[in-house]
């Protein structure tokens, strides 16, 4: 079975300053990777992915995260925060065999003007 | 990308009535649709993976009999609250892949149904 921990329940953050949410997996086989973001009373939008290949994805947004299978870590990272991404980030784990997507328990980014 | 719809997006019901939330999959066809709950300020709990033409196989603690899934179509899943009480309240968002080739292992999920039992 597969589980993500999210360390930062919330991590606020001035405009335009740098930001990384991070992100542990645990998993016994091969896995893919997500990443979503819910702003309030809405659902899910996906913001990246990792199937295979390179391990630094890009996303929308400017939005980028990067794989490491040792750490077993998939850390997002944006260089420079706006207002309108304060909303609520999920980190997401599927194996390569099933459809289930198991999600961490979230972290609430909060930019601050 | 693909298109999954919720309806309804809210609904408010006494207590001890059904609620039924429908999750279509607009543009591809899903043979496989979870259903997951969000509590306030928490993460997506995975409740259901629904099976078209199969039945639902339930997460380890969801009452399967409290909790009622169809999945009639490859297009359309439901999800049944029997006699709903103030617990049930929550926020309950359904997700499909899209297998045709195009989805790449993405799930796509509704834009969620809130469910308040007074």
């Amino acid at each position: 079975a597969q589980s993500v921990t999210q360390l930062d329940s919330q991590v606020p953050v001035f405009e335009e300053a740098p930001v990384e949410l991070r992100c542990n997996y645990s998993s016994s086989v091969s896995v893919y990777l997500f990443w979503y973001v819910q702003y309030p009373n809405q659902g899910l939008q996906l913001l990246l992915k990792y199937l295979s290949g390179s391990t630094l994805v890009k996303g929308i947004n400017g939005f980028e995260a990067e794989f490491n299978k040792s750490q077993t870590s998939f850390h997002l990272r944006k260089p420079s925060v706006h207002i309108s991404d304060t909303a609520e980030y999920f980190c997401a784990v599927s194996d390569i065999w099933n459809d289930k997507v198991i999600f961490g328990p979230g972290t609430s980014l909060s930019v601050i003007p | 990308g693909a298109v999954v719809s919720q309806h309804p997006s809210w609904v408010i019901c006494k207590s001890g009535t059904s609620v039924k939330i429908e999750c279509r999959s607009l543009d591809f066809q899903a043979t496989t649709m979870f259903w997951y709950r969000q509590f306030p300020k928490q993460s997506l709990m995975l409740m259901a993976t629904s099976n078209e033409g199969s039945k639902a196989t339930y997460e380890q603690g969801v009452e399967k009999d409290k909790f009622l899934i169809n999945h009639a179509s490859l297009t359309l899943s439901t999800l049944t609250v029997t006699s709903a009480h103030p617990e049930d309240s929550s926020f309950y968002i359904c997700s499909a892949r899209d297998r045709s080739g195009g989805g790449g292992y993405e799930q796509f999920f509704g834009p969620g149904t809130r469910l308040t039992v007074l």
